[in-house]
């Protein structure tokens, strides 16, 4: 069964720093590109960063590049997703989402169960 | 503002047959683009519901259904549940980036 497991929101002040870490189990997890996309309070979806399945091409919202960093551990079967400077507008639910296989636009086929960031003082 | 346009609300009694629309442009839709829908029920992660304009995944009821024509995509509904009542995303690319749907949210009367 695929799993997809965040973890390591919370709150934190502005200008603080969190990691989030999400743990990918039931599948081949080195074969497949992932995502991070966030909700925040009572919005709508929208797509944070992008990372291939090797780790070589990585893609990133304008709302986030240069204070985010995507990354992943093929071997701890983990992707991470290292928030810095981080701003009030930074609070939503995190999710991270497996793209399926098979070409460029292809949908995301599983999602973890998210994990709330807060950036409040 | 959302790149693709969708309704906020939709709603529809027990039985009956709703559509959601997803509008965009030539650069996205348009442009050729596959469109997918996610279903997010209250107080849950969004779940792929159709994806490549038209197709369900397995496990999906076969009352959902997707269809894609010129820059607009649609998501209908049929024999309407309860169990229904959620949210609603269209996704697809723009410029070669992920755009989503701002939601609909569907009300079973």
């Amino acid at each position: 069964e695929v799993q997809l497991v965040e973890s390591g929101g919370g709150l934190v002040q502005p200008g603080g720093s969190l990691r989030l870490s999400c743990a990918a189990s039931g599948f081949t997890f080195s074969s497949y590109e992932m995502n991070w996309v966030r909700q925040a309070p009572g919005k709508g979806l929208e797509w944070v960063s992008y990372i291939s399945s090797s780790g070589s091409t990585i893609y990133y919202a304008d709302s986030v590049k240069g204070r985010f960093t995507i990354s992943r551990d093929n071997a701890k079967n983990s992707l991470y997703l290292q928030m810095n400077s981080l701003r009030a507008e930074d609070t939503a639910v995190y999710y991270c989402a497996r793209k399926a296989q098979g070409g460029f636009e292809t949908a995301w086929d599983y999602w973890g169960q998210g994990t709330l960031v807060t950036v409040s003082s | 503002q959302s790149v693709l346009t969708q309704p906020p609300s939709v709603s529809g009694a027990p039985g009956q047959r709703v559509t959601i629309s997803c509008t965009g442009s030539s650069s996205n839709i348009g442009a050729g683009y596959d469109v997918h829908w996610y279903q997010q029920l209250p107080g849950t992660a969004p779940k792929l519901l159709i994806y490549g304009n038209s197709n369900r995944p397995s496990g999906v009821p076969d009352r959902f259904s997707g269809s894609k024509s010129g820059t607009s995509a649609s998501l209908a509904i049929t024999g309407l549940q309860a169990e229904d009542e959620a949210d609603y995303y269209c996704q697809s690319y723009d410029s070669s980036r992920v755009v989503f749907g701002g939601g609909t949210k569907l009300t079973v009367l």
